[in-house]
């Protein structure tokens, strides 16, 4: 079965810091891959996706992350976060051609002005 | 633009009281919808996803049912609901050609 893991459920870091979200994902066929952030207070939205081509993909506010296929994994990260990111971050895996979006548990985020 | 409603905001509910929690989405036509449950420390469930009118696909069994009456109106049911159906409930939209999905403000039901 598909499944998506994130490993930093709470990070706790200073303004400047750098940021890395681990996320992997078991599945052997092609997948379309995401990122989404809940503001506190906010829906969640999208904050970045990859379908295919660079591996590198750039997303709102900063963002990027980086899709390996030989490790399963497309990690978040931003070169220095400020305190307005602070958030829960959702990476989740879509199996190309299908309807089904599987998410992880979430990584709270909170960044010390 | 698109825009995605739900509601109630909230809810607080008997065990065995029935639910209804409506979703409809402006601005798109024959969108995909689907309803999830987010629960703390769990990350979001995909109960249900529905490709068109009359179509709903269900992701996990349970006391939960969904139903698509029109083209953008998404409904989530329960007959009789248990403790364990209390959560924050999602609905979310994506279009056909694309992949993304938007979500909604969410539901918070409580189940006493």
């Amino acid at each position: 079965a598909q499944s998506v893991s994130q490993h930093n459920h709470h990070v706790i870091l200073s303004e400047a810091a750098s940021l890395e979200l681990g996320c992997n994902y078991s599945y052997g066929g092609t997948v379309n891959l995401f990122w989404y952030v809940q503001y506190p207070g906010q829906h969640l939205q999208l904050l970045l996706k990859y379908f295919s081509g660079d591996p590198l993909v750039k997303g709102i506010k900063g963002f990027e992350a980086e899709f390996i296929k030989s490790k399963f994994s497309f990690n978040l990260r931003k070169p220095s976060v400020q305190w307005s990111d602070t958030a829960e971050y959702f990476c989740a895996v879509n199996a190309a051609g299908t309807y089904k979006y599987i998410f992880g548990t979430g990584t709270r985020l909170k960044v010390l002005a | 633009s698109q825009t995605i409603h739900q509601w109630p905001a909230t809810l607080v509910q008997p065990v065995g009281s029935p639910l209804s929690l409506e979703c409809t989405v402006e601005g798109t036509s024959n969108p995909n919808l689907y309803w999830y449950r987010q629960a703390a420390g769990r990350g979001l469930q995909l109960l249900f996803y529905s490709v068109g009118i009359g179509q709903i696909s269900s992701e996990v069994p349970q006391n939960l049912s969904a139903s698509r009456p029109q083209d953008r109106q998404f409904i989530l049911s329960s007959k009789k609901l248990l403790l364990s159906d209390s959560g924050f409930y999602l609905c979310a939209w994506s279009g056909l050609a694309e992949y993304e999905q938007y979500f909604g403000p969410g539901t918070r039901l409580t189940v006493t």
